[in-house]
């Protein structure tokens, strides 16, 4: 059974940073694309950033590009979101998703940006 | 970027009578493989979104059969033959054949 299981989150000022783990189970970590998708309160649901299972190459939606560094461990099958310069509207529950597709999701994480 | 249309964005619904949700999108969704990445989400309140539905019309494991997806190119549907209390909740259409992924705005389904 794939389970995938976020962390991280919280209350952080605006400018600050913090970094979300996914660890992930269940499934071949090291071969399959991963995807961090958000949801701000109330709202719908945004693609914020995937990275590649064959060869570790990433991507941003634009509005974080240059904010956010998507990474993964597979020696631990754990994926990353390293999100710096955060902004108000970053506030959202993040999600980590199994492959571009989001085949399977977390239980997520709040990130709240906040003076 | 795609840009998702779902309509209506809010669907009441008499327990037992069929619900249909449409998804369209800004370009066609057919890929350079052929396939078409159009993917259909439940988010139940409180709770994380499930895919019910990938490449237009695949049912996912476990997913009841009263679930069924449809379409082509830009139009697609997602149709529940008969709704029951536990299908409340947001519907998302969801395309990966353009980069970025991009999300339909939701479609919420209640009882009346």
């Amino acid at each position: 059974e794939v389970q995938l299981l976020e962390s991280g989150g919280g209350l952080v000022q605006p400018g600050g940073s913090l970094r979300l783990s996914c660890a992930a189970s269940g499934f071949t970590f090291s071969s399959h694309d991963m995807s961090w998708v958000r949801q701000a309160p109330g709202k719908g649901l945004e693609w914020v950033s995937g990275i590649s299972g064959r060869n570790g190459s990433t991507s941003y939606v634009d509005s974080v590009k240059g904010r956010f560094i998507i990474s993964r461990d597979t020696s631990d099958n754990t994926l990353y979101l390293q999100m710096n310069s955060l902004r108000a509207e970053d506030t959202a529950i993040y999600y980590c998703a199994k492959g571009y597709w989001c085949d399977d999701w977390g239980q997520g994480t709040l990130v709240t940006v906040s003076s | 970027d795609v840009v998702m249309t779902q309509s209506p964005l809010s669907l009441p619904v008499t327990l037992g009578q069929p619900a249909s949700i449409s998804c369209r999108s800004s370009h066609s969704l057919v890929h350079g493989d052929g396939n078409t990445y159009l993917n259909w989400f439940q988010q139940r309140p409180g709770q994380s979104p499930k895919r019910l539905i990938y490449k237009v019309s695949d049912r996912d494991s476990g997913v009841p059969d009263r679930f069924s997806g449809s379409g082509s190119g830009t139009d697609f549907t997602l149709k529940i033959s008969r709704v029951e209390a536990e299908d409340v909740g947001v519907y998302f259409c969801l395309q990966a054949t353009r980069w970025p992924p991009t999300f339909g705005q939701g479609t919420k389904v209640e009882i009346k």
